[in-house]
């Protein structure tokens, strides 16, 4: 089960934007050391898009704005200068077990 | 450049199935499992399961064991997710996925479901 904080969050244009998920199993694989823990954001009308693997690697194209932290069981995403565009639902997800459980989400605004 | 093309929207009764394709492309197909995923309006992102294109292994949600199934056609590199017995609570716009190493990093742009009698 993942559990993400907090369910919703406004924050100012320009400012740190904090999401964190919590892992109800250590999603971290000891044969090689990776954490598997995805985050993706979600727009209406549009896919959702992978942003961090392995709990902290930004995937292809991100903006470095975007980063992952954490391990075992807590992982973080944060927004480091939040712009317009990022105004999205985001979730955590684990790929460690066959059952690939997504967060709750977390619905980012503007304030 | 890697795609994952899936079919058009459709419209059930309750207590019929309906079958989703995803086709893919600019990647083999048989290398990377494909997972569906769905959303209802208003919800969060649901995982329904998994499908090793290679062997079609199978992994299910709990939620939706004994209702769904999910196959492919190699040879057209396509993959199916069908569900039964729908209800009003299936309509949703159900998505595919390829997952490697680094996770779900390929979407298929959705199939809505609608359920209405």
């Amino acid at each position: 089960v993942m559990t993400q904080s907090p369910d919703s969050l406004a924050v100012s244009l320009g400012e740190r934007a904090t999401i964190n998920c919590k892992s109800s199993q250590s999603v971290l694989y000891s044969s090689d050391n990776k954490n598997y823990l995805a985050w993706f954001q979600k727009k209406p009308g549009q896919p959702p898009k992978l942003l961090i693997y392995w709990a902290t690697t930004r995937e292809s194209g991100v903006p470095d704005r975007f980063s992952g932290s954490g391990s075992g069981t807590d992982f973080t995403l944060t927004i480091s200068s939040l712009q317009p565009e990022d105004v999205a639902v985001y979730y955590c997800q684990q790929y460690y077990s066959p059952i690939y459980s997504f967060g709750q989400g977390t619905k980012l605004e503007i304030k | 450049q890697v795609h994952l093309v899936q079919s058009g929207a459709e419209v059930k009764k309750p207590g019929a199935s309906v079958k989703v394709s995803c086709k893919a492309s600019g990647h083999t197909f048989s290398y990377y499992d494909i997972n569906w995923v769905r959303q209802a309006t208003g919800q969060g992102l649901q995982w329904m399961g998994w499908m090793n294109p290679n062997s079609g292994n199978t992994g299910y949600a709990q939620k939706f064991q004994g209702r769904v199934t999910m196959t492919r056609n190699v040879s057209i590199a396509t993959s199916y997710m069908e569900l039964s017995s729908l209800t009003p609570d299936d309509t949703a716009v159900y998505y595919c996925a390829r997952r490697g190493s680094r996770g779900m990093d390929v979407w298929g742009q959705g199939t809505t479901v609608i359920v209405s009698s």
